[in-house]
């Protein structure tokens, strides 16, 4: 079971690129995340999809869309890239089955760097 | 959710038991205490997480006061490894409500 994977690892997008961030979580979890950290500034969160067909609007959620067809897959895309984009970026899961479960877990991230 | 308050940084000497508080004195009475941690270039990883009572598992054990307005993360033999930011999270289980991670607490294992 490889739990949550992202892909790239990382990235170097020149301003004004449209870029897709993939997250793929096998543990079938309901809920998924977007978060970007940026240092001092903690993980904030981006988007989120409660279950397949939704999605919500995180504390950041500017300049970001993401799209939840099935329950496996989380994309994030930037439909056009800038500066402040820079920053590491985490996907998350959790199944919110019964009350007090409701842990994310998180990927390995992808380091996205925007020129 | 609730605000937490940890120190920035702690030492512990490798072998010996770390003991990390936070700070939650207007915690709700449905909201939990989550601790996760990041090792450095990782993602978070959770550690536990509890209600009222105290908590334990395979990581560590969550120590929440009575009154629910502190608790303490215990490692009960720090490892090298262990060196990472630790971060006490106060909120709601519900699906949607995100994680505020804060700054956290910068956790160095010394050999």
């Amino acid at each position: 079971i490889a739990g949550i994977t992202q892909a790239p690892t990382s990235q170097i997008l020149a301003a004004g690129r449209r870029m897709t961030l993939r997250c793929t979580q096998d543990m079938r979890h309901n809920a998924m995340y977007w978060y970007r950290q940026d240092l001092g500034l903690g993980l904030r969160l981006i988007h989120y999809s409660n279950t397949a067909g939704t999605t919500g609007k995180g504390e950041v959620p500017d300049g970001y869309s993401v799209s939840r067809a099935n329950t496996d897959d989380f994309p994030l895309t930037l439909a056009s890239a800038v500066p402040s984009q820079t920053s590491v970026y985490f996907c998350a899961s959790s199944d919110s089955g019964r009350v007090g479960t409701d842990t994310q877990y998180f990927g390995p991230g992808t380091r996205l760097t925007v020129l | 959710d609730a605000k937490t308050t940890q120190p920035p940084s702690m030492d512990c000497a490798e072998g010996r038991a770390a003991n990390l508080p936070c700070n939650h004195s207007t915690i709700s009475g449905n909201e939990y205490v989550y601790w996760y941690r990041q090792i450095h270039s990782q993602g978070p990883q959770y550690i536990i997480h509890g209600l009222k009572n105290n908590e334990t598992n395979e990581m560590a054990s969550l120590i929440i006061t009575e009154d629910r307005k502190s608790s303490t993360l215990i490692l009960p033999h720090a490892t090298l490894r262990d060196t990472a930011v630790y971060y006490c999270i106060v909120r709601v289980a519900r699906t949607g409500n995100q994680f505020y991670f804060g700054t956290g607490t910068s956790l160095t294992v010394i050999p």
